[in-house]
């Protein structure tokens, strides 16, 4: 069966920071993959999807980039942490066509 | 990518019916209705999904109107852990080609009453 694996499930950081948030797929091949984020009281907001490796598209521009550098790894980074970087971040993959989303269990960013 | 419309939060007893509706009266032809909920610091979780049919599955039904401007998830015996946030979502494709993307509306916060 198919797992996603997210960590660390809770992190605190100092403004300009860095960050690095890694998620990895066990159970399939070829995946899409996505990173979400969620702020305070706030909806999830599409940061990044992934159709295969090294192939990466943003939704919206931020202070944020990822990375695939296996098929079935997803990171998510940064070089310098804002406070408005904070927020609930989630992985996700599916396997296209019609097929929902099975998304991991989420890192909670605080941004200090 | 269709607009989706949820009342911000309902209560149900517990053991009852709880339908949650949603409007997306400019869904287009081929964009499905996916349903998701996410407990309180967990990540979404897929319900359901479907297009012009009604839909059933272990966990809900899924009921479309004919002119697909409008759908009711219905969970039949709510249960204390149904306590979420429900989310109804249109499916649009993501620009570049390859990929579905969901937009994520602030759903339906569901309580289930004891």
């Amino acid at each position: 069966s198919q797992t996603i694996h997210q960590w660390p499930a809770t992190l605190v950081q100092p403004v300009g920071s860095p960050l690095s948030l890694e998620c990895t797929v066990e159970g399939t091949s070829n995946p899409n993959l996505y990173w979400y984020r969620q702020a305070a009281g706030r909806g999830l907001q599409l940061l990044f999807y992934s159709v295969g490796i090294g192939q990466i598209s943003s939704e919206v521009p931020q202070n944020l980039s990822a990375s695939r550098p296996q098929d079935r790894q997803f990171i998510l980074s940064s070089k310098k942490l804002l406070l408005s970087d904070s927020g609930f971040y989630l992985c996700a993959w599916s396997s296209g066509g019609n097929y929902g989303y099975t998304f991991g269990s989420g890192t909670r960013l605080t941004v200090v | 990518d269709a607009k989706t419309t949820q009342p911000t939060s309902m209560d149900c007893a517990e053991g009852r019916a709880a339908n949650l509706p949603c409007n997306h009266s400019t869904i287009s032809g081929n964009e499905y209705v996916y349903w998701y909920r996410q407990i309180h610091s967990q990540g979404p979780q897929y319900i359901i999904h479907g297009l012009k049919n009604n839909e059933t599955n272990e966990m809900a039904s899924l009921i479309i109107t004919e002119d697909r401007k409008s759908s009711t998830l219905i969970l039949p015996h709510a249960t204390l852990r149904d306590t979420a946030v429900y989310y109804c979502i249109g499916r649009r494709p993501l620009s570049g080609g390859g990929a579905d993307g969901l937009t994520f509306g602030k759903g339906t916060h569901l309580i289930i009453q004891p």
